[in-house]
């Protein structure tokens, strides 16, 4: 079964740092780059990086552009995102999800992040 | 930046058809895709490549292309089918990932 599971979601506060990370199951991991979407409460969807399947090419939306860094662990079928200077705009439902074709075909269940004093 | 756009809200009555436009300037050249996320879960793919249905999707969700303008169209509508969904374009040349600002559909 074709799974992806975030954690690492906790109430941080701004300017303070938190890594998240996912973890893949039921698929050759290494095969695949990776994306991090992220959703404010109530608010639409939002892309947020991809990392190429070899860790090499990463790619970030103008608003994590330097706060944020991706890296993956192959051999752990994990990919962490580190998230610096956190700002209550931050605050989100991050997921992972992994590309087919142009698309998000598997989602995991989402980690909560809230940046808050 | 590169916008979709989409319309806030769509009412259907039930066994209605529910159509959702979804407009860019680029759409014409690169592929789009469709999620439905329920309140309080993930999304879910339910159209990709304009036109292309996952397996495990009902056959009553459908999406066509014309112009800069994709749209999502679900036929016999349920009331399992209320749902907020969401527009995606992917250009391979930019890597470029953009979702549209979703589409609450609610079934009367």
């Amino acid at each position: 079964q074709v799974q992806l599971v975030e954690s690492g979601g906790a109430v941080v506060q701004p300017g303070r740092s938190l890594k998240i990370s996912c973890v893949a199951s039921g698929f050759t991991f290494s095969n695949y780059g990776m994306h991090w979407v992220r959703q404010a409460p109530g608010k639409g969807l939002e892309w947020v990086a991809f990392i190429s399947y070899d860790g090499i090419n990463k790619y970030y939306a103008d608003s994590v552009k330097g706060r944020f860094t991706l890296s993956r662990d192959n051999s752990k079928n994990t990919m962490y995102l580190q998230m610096n200077s956190l700002r209550p705009d931050d605050t989100a439902v991050f997921y992972c999800a992994k590309p087919e074709i142009g698309a998000f075909d598997i989602w995991g269940q989402g980690t909560k992040v809230t940046v808050s004093s | 930046s590169y916008e979709l756009t989409q319309p806030p809200s769509v009412s259907v009555s039930p066994g209605q058809t529910a159509s959702i436009t979804c407009s860019g300037d680029k759409l014409g050249d690169i592929y789009a895709s469709w999620y439905q996320q329920r309140p309080g879960q993930s999304p879910v793919l339910v159209i990709y490549q304009d036109v292309v249905r996952p397996s495990g999707i009902p056959e009553r969700f459908s999406g066509s292309t014309s112009g800069n303008t994709v749209t999502l169209t679900i036929s016999g509508t349920q009331p399992v089918d209320e749902a907020d969904y969401y527009c995606q374009a992917w250009d391979s040349g930019t890597a470029l990932y953009v979702f549209g600002p979703g589409t609450k559909v609610t079934v009367l």
